[in-house]
């Protein structure tokens, strides 16, 4: 149990174009999800906290007006990077909670790279 | 400021070794932690956890130590097998947190275990 789903694991597309990566539970509810961006060889940053029917909590440096973040339903939240440029090139990975003092369980990740 | 710290970017272990793990933290208000294990390309995998009200946990090959004095932790792995492998990450959660709170995560330590 306990799945997450991300889609699609890889994207290579033109600067310029808005990227959508989505992020579900297959298994389980999760009413906050999370999204965390890796650059090579370096440690997992979280970017923002997605919650269900509400508004995204954004890390500082994180810009929200590139970064959207739309939480519509208990199983899917969605991250789309707005005109994106080689610089937003990464690895993003999202995650859930199943429930209190439970691990959280992460997606496969996206590998977005930017021409 | 980096709050979880991995010094050790790299470990190499003979198979049937202990493998040695290390984590130090900054921040007192962690109170949960976990170690992640990933492959390149892919999402964390949840290994094991721990509160800050004890001081070890065991499942199976793994255990994790706690030392809240210290602000230190490691993940112990015995007997090492080739398929150990991997990045492994150190993951804290802040006090009050649950599995919902916010993951720090360290640099990430390589391990490579050796036939």
């Amino acid at each position: 149990g306990a799945v997450v789903s991300q889609h699609p694991s890889w994207v290579i597309c033109k600067s310029g174009t808005s990227v959508k990566i989505e992020c579900r539970s297959l298994d389980f509810q999760a009413t906050t999800m999370f999204w965390y961006r890796q650059f090579p060889k370096q440690s997992l940053m979280l970017m923002a906290t997605s919650n269900e029917g509400s508004k995204a909590t954004y890390e500082q440096g994180v810009e929200k007006d590139k970064f959207l973040i739309n939480h519509a339903s208990l199983t899917l939240s969605t991250l789309t990077v707005t005109s994106a440029h080689p610089e937003d090139s990464s690895f993003y990975i999202c995650s859930a909670g199943v429930g209190t003092d439970q691990p959280q369980h992460f997606g496969d990740g996206t590998r977005l790279s930017i021409l | 400021d980096q709050q979880v710290k991995q010094n050790s970017p790299s470990l190499s272990v003979q198979e049937g070794r202990i493998s040695i793990l290390n984590c130090d933290y900054t921040n007192s208000m962690f109170d949960y932690f976990l170690w992640y294990k990933k492959y390149p390309a892919e999402g964390p995998t949840f290994l094991i956890s721990i509160s800050s009200i004890k001081d070890k946990n065991e499942d199976g090959r793994f255990t994790v130590f706690l030392n809240k004095s210290a602000k230190h932790l490691s993940l112990h792995i015995v007997p090492s097998q080739p398929g150990d492998s991997a990045v492994y990450f150190c993951a804290a959660i802040g006090a009050g947190g649950t599995s919902y709170g916010k993951l720090t995560f360290g640099q990430g330590t390589i391990l490579t275990v050796h036939p």
